[in-house]
C-alpha cells in the first residue's frame, strides 16, 4: 500500500528564509513522488516530480526536491522564501506513474514580510 | 501545452438539483481522466477513474449512481452530481493524462469547481 505523510499542516517562515516542507512516504515498489502546488481557489500545479531517474530533482519558482530512499523522504526546499510563495503545498505518491496518486494531507506556507 | 478547463468555476444550486461539471484538456487527448474531491482543508481524494469510451471506475465509498461520469471524447469528461445535498457541497477538481510520452507520468488538473448546495 502506498501513502504520504507530510509533517506540519502549517509552516511559517520569513522572507528570504529557508523552506522545508517535510514529505514522507509509503510504497512498496519504487515510487514516482511529486510536489504540487494549489492558490487559494485554483487547482494544482506541479512543481516538481520524481521518476527514478537524479535523487535530486529541480522544480519551478526555485524550488527542489531530493529523494532519500533509506529515510523513504522526499522534502522540499527552497533557498529564500518569496511572498509569492504563500500557498498549500500536497505530496503525492504513485506506484504506477500518472496514475492513481494518493495525496498527503497538505501544508500551508505562510511567508511573513 | 497540457491545458485542463474546468466548467463552470463555481456553482450555487439549490438542495435536490443535479448540476454538471465539465473538463476539458485542451490541447492534448486525454486519455484517462480523474476526478477528485477537496474537502475545506484536507487532501485531494480520488472519485473516479475514467477512460475515454468505457466506464469510469470508482473509489471504495463514492455512489456511482451519485457522482455520474461520462468520458465521451478524448478532450471531455462530465462528472454529474446528482440530487445534490448540502454535504455535497466541495471543491471538485478534475484532471488529465495522456499516453504520450512527454507526459507518461504526470497529471494535468484543472483549475477546480466549486460547488455550494443550498
Amino acid at each position: 500500500a502506498q501513502s504520504v505523510t507530510q509533517l506540519g499542516s502549517h509552516v511559517s517562515v520569513s522572507e528570504g528564509a529557508l523552506v522545508l516542507l517535510r514529505c514522507n512516504y509509503s510504497s512498496s515498489v519504487p515510487p514516482y513522488l511529486f510536489w504540487y502546488v494549489q492558490y487559494p481557489n485554483q487547482g494544482l500545479q506541479l512543481l516538481l516530480k520524481y521518476t527514478s531517474a537524479a535523487t535530486l530533482v529541480k522544480g519551478i519558482n526555485g524550488f527542489e526536491a531530493e529523494f532519500k530512499k533509506s529515510e523513504t523522504s522526499f522534502h522540499l526546499t527552497k533557498p529564500s522564501a518569496h511572498m509569492s510563495d504563500a500557498a498549500e503545498y500536497f505530496c503525492a505518491v504513485s506506484e504506477t506513474g500518472a496514475n492513481n496518486l494518493f495525496f498527503g494531507t497538505g501544508t500551508r506556507l505562510t511567508v511573513i514580510p | 501545452g497540457a491545458v485542463v478547463s474546468q466548467h463552470p468555476s463555481r456553482v450555487i444550486c439549490k438542495s435536490g438539483t443535479s448540476v454538471k461539471i465539465e473538463c476539458r484538456s485542451l490541447d492534448f487527448q486525454a486519455t484517462t481522466m480523474f476526478w477528485y474531491r477537496q474537502f475545506p482543508k484536507k487532501s485531494l481524494m480520488l472519485m473516479a477513474t475514467s477512460n475515454e469510451g468505457s466506464k469510469a471506475t470508482y473509489e471504495q465509498g463514492v455512489e456511482k449512481d451519485k457522482f455520474l461520469i461520462n468520458h465521451a471524447s478524448l478532450t471531455l469528461s462530465t462528472l454529474t452530481v446528482t440530487s445534490a445535498h448540502p454535504e455535497d457541497s466541495s471543491f471538485y477538481i478534475c484532471s488529465a493524462r495522456t499516453s504520450g510520452s512527454i507526459s507518461n507520468n504526470e497529471q494535468f488538473f484543472g483549475p477546480g469547481t466549486r460547488l455550494t448546495v443550498l
